[in-house]
């Protein structure tokens, strides 16, 4: 069973870092580009990242670029995101998604994580 | 950036009847090379992660049911719900997947 589970979701103050984490199972992880999605409070879905199976590839909306960080590292099955100059802007529900064809850098996506819950608040 | 344009905002359908929801972008995204549009449908109910529903404007994902149906070519699409049931309550959001991907902003749907 595809599953997608995020963690490092916490209250930080702005101006600080914070990682989140996604360690995924049941699909062979490093086969397939992973993305970075947030959802702030009473807001829309915003996409923020994207990298390519073999880590090589990355893209980011310009809302984030140079702050915001993606990464994966295959032999952990996980994807990374770093998050720096932390704003209030940036307080979401942060979610993993996979991407929906194997090979490259989907811009597609199926599965998602539960998310996880950053708040930037001091 | 290519832009995606959601309405209505939010729209009550009494059981049983039919929901439609449309979403524009500012782009064609149609490929000439392919003759797929770069276009998909999330249902995405409170608690839960987002669900595709559809992807091409038109491939239903496995396990959707087929009182949902989606359409349209280039700028215009429309995701439809032909007998609105109580699961369906949710927020529907488009997204191009053509370019740097985007999200239209979400089409609440409620029992009238």
């Amino acid at each position: 069973q595809v599953q997608l589970v995020e963690s490092g979701g916490a209250v930080v103050q702005p101006g600080r870092s914070l990682r989140l984490s996604c360690a995924a199972f049941g699909f062979t992880f490093s086969s397939y580009g992973m993305h970075w999605v947030r959802q702030a409070p009473g807001k829309g879905l915003e996409w923020l990242a994207v990298i390519s199976d073999d880590g090589g590839n990355k893209h980011s909306v310009d809302s984030v670029r140079g702050r915001f960080t993606i990464s994966r590292d295959n032999s952990k099955n996980t994807l990374y995101l770093q998050m720096n100059s932390l704003r209030a802007e940036d307080t979401a529900v942060y979610y993993c998604a996979k991407g929906f064809f194997g090979g490259g850098m989907s811009f597609l996506v199926d599965i998602w994580g539960q998310g996880t819950m950053v708040t930037v608040s001091s | 950036d290519i832009v995606m344009t959601q309405s209505p905002d939010s729209l009550a359908v009494s059981l049983g009847e039919r929901a439609t929801i449309n979403c524009k972008s500012s782009q064609s995204v149609l490929s000439s090379s392919n003759n797929k549009n770069y276009l998909a449908w999330f249902q995405h109910k409170p608690g839960q992660p987002p669900k595709l529903l559809f992807y091409w404007a038109s491939t239903r994902e496995s396990g959707v049911p087929d009182r949902f149906s989606g359409s349209g070519s280039g700028t215009d699409f429309t995701l439809t719900i032909s007998s609105l049931q109580a699961e369906d309550v949710a927020v529907y959001y488009c997204q191009q997947y053509y370019s740097t991907p985007a999200f239209g902003g979400g089409t609440k749907v409620e029992i009238k």
